[in-house]
């Protein structure tokens, strides 16, 4: 079946340590996206990526790295440098090149202690 | 970043009301997207809008793209228990698939 895929599903990391977050898709999609969400908000753009080993930064970037070395994933790595990582982090895609849908992973939720 | 306000910010209904909600932003859009998100899951696509006056139905749902491309409603007609969710708008600008989201609105249904 083609769709979107997020792994782990729960993470815990120790304060300090990086850590990246999985997702892959086989829906031959160009556009790939990461987006934060806290309790009770709405989703906030990390970064997006409309082809291969190109990517931008969304609001708020800081304290956070992709790679887009292959169309099929877009690895999230929440780094050191991040204030406040503990979240609820989503994984979309869509066709790229104009206005389209986008679909998401299940979500990883990433617990720093 | 580009805001889009979305409200109400929670509703509470009786089973059998209909529900009504909307996105308003001061950029403008080519692309309305309305999802559902359940706890613990990603968003799920619900209705798609790609003209400025679109309606378009989805079962129980109605969407529309507003005509200054500025702004999108939702309604839900009939709600059921399953409809509980929290439901995010979403604008896709220009043709660079940045895209946006609301801040959700949080329906409950009570039997």
């Amino acid at each position: 079946d083609g769709g979107i895929t997020q792994s782990p599903k729960y993470l815990f990391r120790k304060e300090g340590q990086n850590v990246t977050l999985s997702c892959e898709q086989n829906l031959n999609h160009d556009a790939m996206y990461w987006y934060r969400q806290d309790p009770g908000q709405g989703l906030r753009l990390i970064y997006y990526s409309q082809i291969v080993n190109d990517f931008q930064k969304g609001d708020i970037a800081e304290g956070y790295s992709v790679s887009r070395e292959k169309k099929e994933s877009f690895p999230l790595t929440v780094t050191s440098a991040q204030k406040n990582p503990t979240a609820f982090y989503l994984c979309a895609s869509s066709i790229a090149g104009g206005p389209t849908e986008a679909f998401f992973g299940q979500g990883t939720r990433l617990t720093v202690v | 970043g580009q805001q889009l306000n979305q409200s109400p910010q929670s509703m509470f209904i009786q089973e059998g009301e209909d529900v009504s909600m909307n996105c308003t932003s001061s950029s403008i859009f080519n692309t309305w997207l309305w999802y559902k998100q359940e706890p613990g899951e990603g968003p799920v696509l619900l209705i798609a809008l790609y003209k400025a006056g679109e309606l378009t139905s989805n079962g129980r749902l109605t969407a529309q793209f507003g005509i200054t491309r500025k702004d999108s409603f939702l309604n839900i007609s009939a709600s059921i228990p399953s409809d509980v969710g929290i439901y995010f708008c979403a604008g896709q600008l220009s043709n660079n698939n940045d895209m946006r989201f609301g801040a959700g609105t949080r329906l409950t249904v009570k039997p």
